[in-house]
């Protein structure tokens, strides 16, 4: 079974600039999550989307959204880029993100913001 | 998140046993106990998880004390690819998914 894959795997924006970064869960998987990285803060949540609802949210600025299609299938936005943005952004993906339902990561998107 | 202690470093010869413990003190009966670990500029990889009894699959094993008041995790016979930050983490049954890793511990597997 495939995992967890990420679109694109690198990108270099500049300040003010808007992004669009994708994910595709595991076959099967209904829920999928957002998650920021960064040296200084640690792995952080951004928000979480089950059958095309985001049903948990961080505390992230209204600058980070997100959504899911049909087939599960998510994508996040980070629109007005700031410097403070650069970051690897990890998707995860699990059956129904309830219970002890683990957690499956993708290989991050690594966003720099000049 | 200051659920969990580990500590920041720690070696270990290729072939041995890694032996990574991780202390949460203030658990909740309704808490299970997680691992993950990153790879350099990889993203997390699911180790394992348990409650209260120990737990074994085929990356490591799991053992949990009595008192569910601290944990280790090992890796029975570590390699050069198991170099990586590993996470240990709390997370309620029945919570939808918020992962937060604290720092972690860097295991750096030796030739």
């Amino acid at each position: 079974k495939a995992g967890v894959t990420q679109t694109p795997r690198y990108l270099i924006k500049t300040r003010g600039q808007q992004v669009t970064l994708s994910c595709s869960p595991i076959s099967g998987h209904r829920s999928v999550s957002w998650y920021q990285q960064t040296p200084g803060q640690g792995l952080q949540f951004l928000f979480e989307y089950f059958s095309e609802t985001q049903r948990n949210k961080g505390n992230f600025p209204g600058r980070f959204s997100g959504r899911q299609f049909s087939n599960s299938r998510s994508e996040m936005n980070v629109s007005t880029l700031e410097l403070g943005d650069s970051a690897l952004y990890l998707c995860a993906s699990s059956l129904s993100g309830q219970g002890t339902d683990t957690q499956y990561f993708g290989p991050g998107t690594r966003l720099t913001v000049l | 998140d200051a659920k969990t202690t580990q500590p920041p470093s720690m070696d270990c010869a290729e072939g041995r046993a890694a032996n990574l413990p991780c202390n949460h003190s203030t658990i909740s009966g309704n808490e299970y106990v997680y691992w993950y670990r990153q790879i350099h500029s990889q993203g997390p990889q699911y180790i394992i998880h348990g409650l209260k009894n120990n737990e074994t699959n085929e990356m490591a094993s799991l053992i949990i004390t009595e008192d569910r008041k601290s944990s280790t995790l090992i890796l029975p016979h570590a390699t050069l690819r198991d170099t990586a930050v590993y996470y240990c983490i709390v997370l309620p049954i029945g919570s939808a998914r918020q992962l937060t890793f604290g720092s972690g511990t860097q295991l750096t597997v030796l030739p």
